[in-house]
């Protein structure tokens, strides 16, 4: 069975910096998609970035990018001039190619400071 | 249109009431999800629809009763439920071919009295 393991419960950042965000995976499986979720304060999960597992070109969306190693089965995301909305839960999640299930990590709590 | 739609927002229920969550979005998706979320913990999965049949349902109590009444609706009809069940529930949907991101809703949380 996959799993997705985010080692760090809580980070800060200050305003303005940079900041990276840890995430492991476990499968057998060769083709996959990843994905970076972020959840507010005021609840609602939404996506940040994804990855497809073919491709070895990581993405980037605007600060946001992410470093991924298939052979290493990692998944870091990194953001940049980091701003005070970008306080959240950070989930990371894993889902092959062959079925319909989501499955997250424990999340990574980001406070940013001014 | 990205949105998906939940109500209501905020459910107060005792043990022997009946109650039901919907769940609306109008993307075209035609796999839709039940998730349920305690605090400072991920999402756990409830449920699966694909093409409004019920495709997984991870071993969840009768107590929780999903629906599918057509591609864009899903109904999670609650009954005789317990305090523990109290957690903000979460809709999502998503397309069944390509990456196939969830998009989702901001939850209704329930408490159980």
């Amino acid at each position: 069975a996959q799993t997705v393991t985010q080692s760090q419960p809580e980070m800060s950042v200050q305003e303005a910096e940079t900041v990276t965000l840890s995430c492991t995976y476990d499968t057998s499986e060769s083709d996959y998609y990843l994905f970076w979720y972020k959840q507010p304060p005021s609840r609602q999960m939404i996506l940040v970035i994804r990855q497809e597992a073919y491709k070895q070109q990581n993405a980037t969306e605007n600060r946001f990018s992410v470093n991924f190693q298939k052979a290493a089965k990692s998944f870091s995301l990194k953001i940049s001039d980091s701003q005070l909305g970008d306080a959240a839960m950070y989930f990371c999640a894993y889902r092959s190619y062959n079925t319909d299930k989501l499955i997250f990590g424990t999340g990574t709590r980001l406070q940013v400071f001014p | 249109d990205t949105e998906v739609t939940q109500t209501p927002k905020h459910l107060v229920m005792g043990m022997t009431n009946k109650k039901s969550l919907k769940c609306e979005q109008h993307m075209g998706h035609r796999a839709m999800y039940w998730y349920k979320q305690k605090a400072k913990k991920p999402p756990e999965l409830m449920f699966v629809y694909s093409y409004e049949k019920l495709s997984i349902n991870e071993s969840v109590p009768s107590r929780f009763s999903p629906e599918c009444p057509n591609s864009s609706l899903l109904n999670l009809h609650l009954h005789a439920l317990q305090p523990e069940d109290s957690a903000l529930y979460l809709c999502a949907s998503s397309q069944l071919t390509g990456p196939g991101e969830l998009f989702f809703g901001e939850g209704s949380r329930l408490t159980v009295l």
